[in-house]
């Protein structure tokens, strides 16, 4: 069993429509959470990061995290054709290496 | 530079051949990160450095894999006796030192071993 599981998708929405992405965990030590935005043929960029429990939003995304079910999410609201990527969740315990989801392949449609 | 650069952006190699990817990070991030990414797959950690020091290199695969740093800025990935399987996208992440959840990825070099 992976540490991070991430359903690949895909996922194809309209535009407009609210986007739910969801990681599941086993390390309960995980402290950090993370979520980055991966287009074609570029590296991963950061979108969301957060430490323990709750939620952290910015601008049209929010992230959650719930450590007791070992779940996080990440949820983008007015979606839009140029939100059409991958996202990848990713986690690490204290310094150590980020462990990364296998990423959700997301399509906005106009 | 405005970002991490890699070079070459894709690189094909017969088996058994050697290979060397280049990472420059961004100015003034002592930390870099190797990672690899197969189709289909998140990245999967490789090796840190902080500084000119490889400071976790469990995730090297074997011992066909080698990295460097030497004055703690520029590094190379070194792949000896290339395999088919080690065909994938090598990126290379740098970030500041203590800010380590705050990765900054290049685009990565496309390796592929025919």
């Amino acid at each position: 069993q992976k540490e991070v599981e991430q359903d690949p998708g895909p996922l194809s929405v309209p535009e407009g429509a609210i986007v739910s992405l969801n990681c599941t965990y086993s390390n309960s030590a995980f402290q950090y959470f993370m979520w980055y935005r991966q287009y074609s043929r570029k590296g991963p960029e950061l979108l969301m990061y957060t430490y323990s429990s709750g939620n952290k939003e910015d601008g049209r995304f929010t992230a959650q995290v719930d450590k007791s079910s070992k779940y996080i999410s990440l949820f983008i609201r007015d979606s839009q054709p140029s939100d059409s990527a991958t996202y990848l969740c990713a986690m690490r315990e204290g310094a150590q290496k980020l462990v990364f989801g296998q990423g959700t392949r997301l399509t906005i449609n106009p | 530079g405005a970002g991490v650069s890699q070079t070459p952006s894709n690189k094909v190699t017969e088996k058994g051949k050697y290979v060397e990817l280049r990472c420059d990070p961004i100015s003034g991030h002592t930390a870099l990160y190797w990672y690899r990414q197969s189709l289909g797959q998140g990245p999967e950690f490789l090796i840190y450095f902080q500084g000119t020091g490889a400071a976790d290199d469990s995730g090297l695969p074997n011992d066909r894999f080698f990295a460097v740093r030497p004055e703690g800025s520029v590094s190379t990935l070194k792949i000896q006796r290339t395999e088919r399987g080690d065909s994938a996208v090598y990126l290379c992440a740098s970030s500041m030192e203590r800010d380590n959840e705050k990765l900054f990825f290049g685009s990565g070099t496309q390796l592929s071993v025919l």
